[in-house]
């Protein structure tokens, strides 16, 4: 059946190592992102790719980077020069065109700590 | 600045009521909305959408009005279920294009029984 996984679900770290999501879509959508998301806090856009080996950043790249090798495939990897890591990574993805307007299916989430 | 804001973090419905969750937006580029639906470590699921040409959509139990001259919507959920209890996102997306959402930060509504 189609759909978005992430793995793992939860994920620890030590302060100042590279960590890498996992996010992968058998839904043959264009367009990926990643978001995370804070307590008492919306989603935040990290980084969005509308095709194969491009992408952009969102709001908050900071500290973070990806790679889209693939279509189904969107890594996210959270580098040790982000500030403050430990979020609810959020990974979507919808299919392009203006008669879809954008609306995006979510992944499961990963839930990072770093200690 | 928040372009999207649902100022009310907690909203309480008893069963069978009406609950109407409320989001307002700044950015007259937003030309299409979105509402989701998010249970504690889920990602969120798609609930309902409305176009800029529209005023109102309806799905089932869950109708979104839009007020573009008051750059309001709403959610409204009649009558509310114990599974509606959830957090509820607004997004807004602006032009086309794949440039992600814009979210509010959620209303987390509490039906009770």
């Amino acid at each position: 059946d189609g759909g978005i996984t992430q793995s793992p679900k939860y994920l620890f770290r030590k302060e100042g190592q590279n960590v890498t999501l996992s996010c992968e879509q058998n839904l043959n959508h264009d367009a990926m992102y990643w978001y995370r998301q804070d307590p008492g806090q919306g989603l935040r856009l990290i980084y969005y790719s509308q095709i194969v080996n491009d992408f952009q950043k969102g709001d908050i790249a900071e500290g973070y980077s990806v790679s889209r090798e693939k279509k189904e495939s969107f890594p996210l990897t959270v580098t040790s020069a982000q500030k403050n890591p430990t979020a609810f990574y959020l990974c979507a993805s919808s299919p392009l065109g203006r008669g879809n307007h954008n609306e995006q299916f979510f992944g499961p989430g990963t839930r990072l700590t770093v200690l | 600045d928040q372009q999207v804001k649902q100022n009310s973090p907690s909203l309480s419905v008893q069963e069978g009521r009406i609950s109407i969750l409320n989001c307002d937006y700044t950015n007259s580029m937003f030309d299409y909305f979105l509402w989701y639906k998010k249970y504690p470590a889920e990602g969120p699921t798609f609930l309902i959408s409305i176009s800029s040409i529209k005023d109102k959509n309806e799905d089932g139990r869950f109708t979104v009005f839009l007020n573009k001259s008051a750059k309001h919507l709403s959610l409204h959920i009649v009558p509310s279920q114990p599974g509606d209890s959830a957090v509820y996102f607004c997004a807004a997306s602006g032009g086309g294009g794949a440039d992600g959402l814009t979210f509010g930060k959620g209303t987390h509504l509490i039906i009770q029984p």
